[in-house]
């Protein structure tokens, strides 16, 4: 399966900046995806990165807020904009070609001050 | 839409001894089922699949997970847990997302297996 390397794996920001997470992925993957995990919960997806056209974000994330690049099928970008103290939160890719499950990147620790 | 549910937080457990982490899920359509685990500070990895075929699937460090149609239920068990479990376990389903073109996972909330000595 596809390994992915995800950077940074942690940062602290101040309110009002934004942070820009890479993924880079070791081989082709059909699909990218962007997660976010909250302290002590479960993971929500943000959207779903497209190769050559606009992300599909999910209900209550938008593209303002949480623009993403995929610019070929092994690399994608998730930006956090005009960040606040509720935007803390681990931050996930995920990618993988199809149903058969999907392998995830170590995360980015994002902590706003 | 789907939806799961682990019915447990937290499971502790001692060591050596089984481990059973409980997880229903409710679908419209056939389903793919996973199950991840998160070890402190990581990200996800995969412990078993279930996409078709036998009910019964095994996985990596010794799991297994039983898909049972009926129940609307994937249970994950280990006969005989190590230190080394310690970790967060997400159990998820594989379904649409919003523009319906793309598989998405849903995830379950969790639960915190701790296996003490």
């Amino acid at each position: 399966s596809a390994v992915i390397s995800q950077k940074p794996s942690r940062d602290i920001c101040q309110r009002g900046t934004s942070l820009t997470i890479q993924c880079q992925v070791d081989s082709q993957v059909t699909m990218m995806f962007w997660y976010r995990q909250q302290p002590g919960q479960s993971l929500t997806l943000i959207a779903t990165a497209n190769q050559g056209s606009e992300a599909t974000y999910e209900s209550g994330f938008v593209i303002d807020k949480f623009p993403i690049s995929r610019p070929n099928l092994t690399f994608s970008t998730l930006t956090v904009s005009n960040m606040s103290p509720e935007d803390s939160s681990i931050y996930l890719c995920s990618g993988g070609t199809g149903v058969y499950g999907y392998t995830f990147g170590s995360g980015t620790r994002l902590t706003v001050v | 839409a789907q939806s799961v549910t682990q019915l447990d937080s937290q499971v502790p457990v001692f060591e050596e001894a089984p481990v059973e982490l409980r997880c229903n899920y409710s679908s419209s359509v056939s389903v793919y089922l996973f199950w991840y685990v998160q070890y402190p500070n990581q990200g996800l990895q995969l412990l078993l699949k279930y996409l078709s075929g036998s009910t019964l699937v095994k996985g990596i460090n010794g799991f297994e997970a039983e898909f049972n149609k009926s129940q609307t239920s994937f249970h994950l068990r280990k006969p005989s847990v190590h230190i080394s479990d310690t970790a967060e376990y997400f159990c998820a389903v594989s379904g649409w997302n919003s523009g319906g073109s793309n598989y998405k996972l849903t995830f379950g909330k969790g639960t915190l297996l701790t296996v003490n000595p």
